[in-house]
Parts: C-alpha cells; sequence; structure tokens
C-alpha cells in the first residue's frame, strides 16, 4: 500500500518561515492535499492540488510537489499557525485515501 | 452555511454494532461524493470510506473492510456508517467530510465529529 512519510515535527520562531514535507513514491505524480488540524478541533483543508488554496486560507500558506516529496510552506509564521498538519493523497492503483502520520508545528 | 453533523457515537462493548449519522444542510448533498474520516487518541487521520453521490461507487480501508457499511439518503441529506463486529482498535473520533476535489479526492467541510469507544 502506498505510503506518506512525514516529520513529526517542525519548529519555527514567529515571522519565519516553516517547511513541511511529505514524502512518498512518485509522489509528484499525485495530486496533494494539506490539511491543517488544531487542538480539540476538525480538521480544515489548506492546501489542494499541490498548490491551491481554498478561500479564506491566507496566501501565507503555500504547496509544492515535485518528485518524491510535496511541500507545505508558511511564510511569516504567526503564533495561530501551531498545529498539527497532514499530507494526503488518493491513490488510484489501490482505490484508497493515504494520509500522512502527521506534523506538530511548534511556533517558538 | 455549509453544516456537517456527526451523532450516534457513543461507548459500545467489542463485537458489538454502532450506526453513525452526519447530517448535511447549506449544499446540494445529492451533487457530492461524501467520506468517513478516523481518528483514534492521541494518534493521525485514517481514511475510513467514501460513497459516489449516487451511491454507484464505494471504497473501504482494509481495516473495516466487511464490518462496517457505509450507505446515504439523499432525500435525508444523510450520510450513515453501520459498524458492526467492532474491536477495540475502532475507538476514534469518526468525522464525516465532503468531497471538495472529486476527481483528486480532497475534504471540506468536515464535521465536528463524534466519539466512538469500543470497550467492555
Amino acid at each position: 500500500s502506498y505510503v506518506l512519510t512525514q516529520p513529526p515535527s517542525v519548529s519555527v520562531a514567529p515571522g519565519q518561515t516553516a517547511r513541511i514535507t511529505c514524502g512518498g513514491n512518485n509522489v509528484g505524480s499525485k495530486s496533494v492535499h494539506w490539511y491543517q488540524q488544531k487542538p480539540g478541533q476538525a480538521p480544515v483543508l489548506v492546501v489542494y492540488d499541490d498548490s491551491d488554496r481554498p478561500s479564506g486560507i491566507p496566501e501565507r500558506f503555500s504547496g509544492s510537489n515535485s518528485g518524491n516529496t510535496a511541500t507545505l510552506t508558511i511564510s511569516r509564521v504567526e503564533a495561530g499557525d501551531e498545529a498539527d498538519y497532514y499530507c494526503q493523497v488518493w491513490d488510484s492503483s489501490s482505490d484508497h485515501v493515504v494520509f500522512g502520520g502527521g506534523t506538530k508545528l511548534t511556533v517558538l | 452555511e455549509v453544516q456537517l453533523v456527526e451523532s450516534g457515537g457513543g461507548l459500545v462493548q467489542p463485537g458489538g454494532s454502532l450506526r453513525l449519522s452526519c447530517a448535511a444542510s447549506g449544499f446540494t448533498f445529492s451533487s457530492y461524493s461524501m467520506n468517513w474520516v478516523r481518528q483514534a487518541p492521541g494518534k493521525g487521520l485514517e481514511w475510513v470510506s467514501y460513497i459516489s453521490s449516487s451511491s454507484s461507487t464505494i471504497y473501504y480501508a482494509d481495516s473495516v473492510k466487511g464490518r462496517f457499511t457505509i450507505s446515504r439518503d439523499n432525500a435525508k441529506n444523510s450520510l450513515y456508517l453501520q459498524m458492526n463486529s467492532l474491536r477495540a482498535e475502532d475507538t476514534a473520533v469518526y468525522y464525516c467530510a465532503r468531497d471538495k476535489c472529486s476527481s483528486t479526492s480532497c475534504y471540506g467541510p468536515w464535521g465536528q465529529g463524534t466519539l466512538v469507544t469500543v470497550s467492555s
């Protein structure tokens, strides 16, 4: 089955740029989606189809995807960005949705 | 406003059954595929099941196939998950989520979730 690998944690100072990676075999050939989940809340879609942003999501959130790595980039990080972030793809070979293990973003 | 509200969670013994519901409002429910995603306490997200808008296509995660059944009633704007032969490892918050991306399967919005606890 297809596997997505994320670092367990990423730390960044306010105002700096956070990059969260999502590794998978030839993930660049798939569409990657990213979700933000704050404690006690449901996940929220922040980037879809590699680099598109839903309405209401700040431009500070961006995504890229190439080769074996997809990346969520959060510019000018704020305290309110502290959350768990999950990447996700649709694996057409198995007709299954796959989530990465999640990355906890800590704002120092 | 688009809204998804789950219900039906609770405490159930191993081997028991439970039926979750998800009430949709604020959009044309019959036009969207829907999904169930769960999250065990302190763990990550796990996709559970998918159902197309007309119920013609259904998929399950390997961990629940043969035990769980997804269904929908477009006339009632409702999504369901019938869970049988429940195990301790099925303990989780269960979210319903609307398909946003259709062909690439991204989700938005999500409901607030309902907690299922399987324990004796």
